[in-house]
This record gives C-alpha cells, structure tokens and sequence, in this order.
C-alpha cells in the first residue's frame, strides 16, 4: 500500500530554532506539493514542484521558508529561524500529475515553537 | 469575495440522517472540483470528485452548478464512522493547472 510518509511527525522547538521537515512521495508521482493547516487560515498550499522543478512557492514566506528537492524521492521544506506563528500542521501530499486532482497526502508533521 | 467558501458547522445529525453541505467558489475558469475528507488529526483524502453532470458514490452524491459556482455533497442514511471535516476542493483554472484550494470544511458529527 504505496504512501507519501513525512518526518519527524511532531516537533517542538523555541523560536529561532531551525527546522526541517521531510516528504518522501508516492514512488511513480512527479508532483509533490507542501501545505500549512492552521485552524485559523485552514489548508494553504505553500510549493510545489514537478519532476523535481519547482514550479510555484508564492504560498511561502521567502525570508524565512525554503524547499527542496534534491531527488525523486525526497522533499524538504526548511525554516530559518523559526517563529511562534509557524505552529502549524505541515503536510506533504504527491499526485501522478493526471490532472483528475487526487492528491494523496502524508500524515503531516505537527510543529510546535515556543 | 473568499476564493473556496464552506459553513463551517458543525453539523451534529442523529444516525441514519440525510445531510447536505454546500460550496461556492470564485474562480469561474476552475476546471476540477473535488469533496476532500479529514479525519480528526488526521490527513486529507480524496471523498469523490464532482462533475457536471452530478455523480453518486453508494450513499454519497456530489452536484456542481458551474452558473452558481456552487458544488454540493448529499450524505443519506449518515453513519457514525462519517463524522469527519469535509473539504470542499477547486483546482485552479487551465489544463494542467494542479494547485487545488481548499475550503476549511465543514464539520460534522454524527450522533447515535
């Protein structure tokens, strides 16, 4: 049963800390996307790329935020330094790049900054 | 104008209730439209997509009015393994376009 899986699944760190968080896609999809669930703002796509290019990352916060990826089976999404409004749930999600938009979507990584 | 809205609820049915949740959208070029579900802690997975014509998945049915900008999900005989948040999904406009925004759901609870 092919999943996208994320690490770590929860984190907690102070404020100025910097934090990474991994993705690694369904084997066979070339388009991996990064999301921010908050209760406020709800989910917000932040990047995402195709076949490793990345293709859209006005979602993100440029001084702070960054992704990458540095091969087909893995995906970061970094911040530097981190601050108390990140707390968020980051989500990693792939598709096959169909156009029929069934993302599948990994169990998040939970980020707690004090 | 709020690109993907939804009432939030929550919704809070007894067993074997019909419930209907609504969408609209601001995008009149969006090409998909999708119903998301979540679990409580839990990531999203795809519901069903919504075409056109309407489209029915067991006790689920989905409706999209392209004229209104509207898209529906009809849940009958609810069950309690349904209470979830509910997503209401719009990919954005052009072939090959794959961002999708998400609405911030709907919430319901079923009640025994």
């Amino acid at each position: 049963d092919a999943r996208v899986t994320q690490t770590p699944r929860h984190k907690v760190t102070e404020m100025g800390q910097e934090v990474t968080m991994r993705c690694q896609p369904i084997l066979g999809h070339n388009t991996v996307f990064w999301y921010r669930q908050t209760m406020m703002q709800g989910l917000e796509l932040l990047a995402y790329f195709r076949n490793r290019a990345p293709l859209d990352d006005s979602g993100m916060p440029k001084d702070r935020f960054s992704a990458e990826m540095p091969d087909a089976t893995l995906a970061t999404l970094k911040i530097q330094p981190s601050e108390p409004r990140d707390s968020a749930v980051y989500f990693c999600a792939s598709d096959r790049d169909t156009g029929f938009g069934e993302q599948f979507f990994g169990p998040g990584t939970r980020l707690t900054v004090l | 104008r709020k690109e993907v809205e939804q009432d939030p609820g929550p919704f809070n049915v007894p067993e074997g209730a019909t419930v209907a949740f609504n969408c609209t959208y601001s995008n009149s070029a969006s090409q998909s439209f999708f119903w998301y579900r979540q679990d409580c802690r839990k990531e999203p997975k795809l519901l069903m997509s919504v075409y056109s014509s309407g489209n029915e998945d067991g006790r689920f049915t989905a409706q999209l009015n392209r004229a209104s900008q509207y898209i529906s999900l009809l849940i009958r005989d609810s069950k309690l393994s349904d209470s979830a948040t509910y997503l209401c999904v719009v990919n954005g406009a052009g072939a090959g376009s794959y961002q999708l925004t998400f609405g911030k759901g709907t919430k319901l609870s079923v009640i025994p």
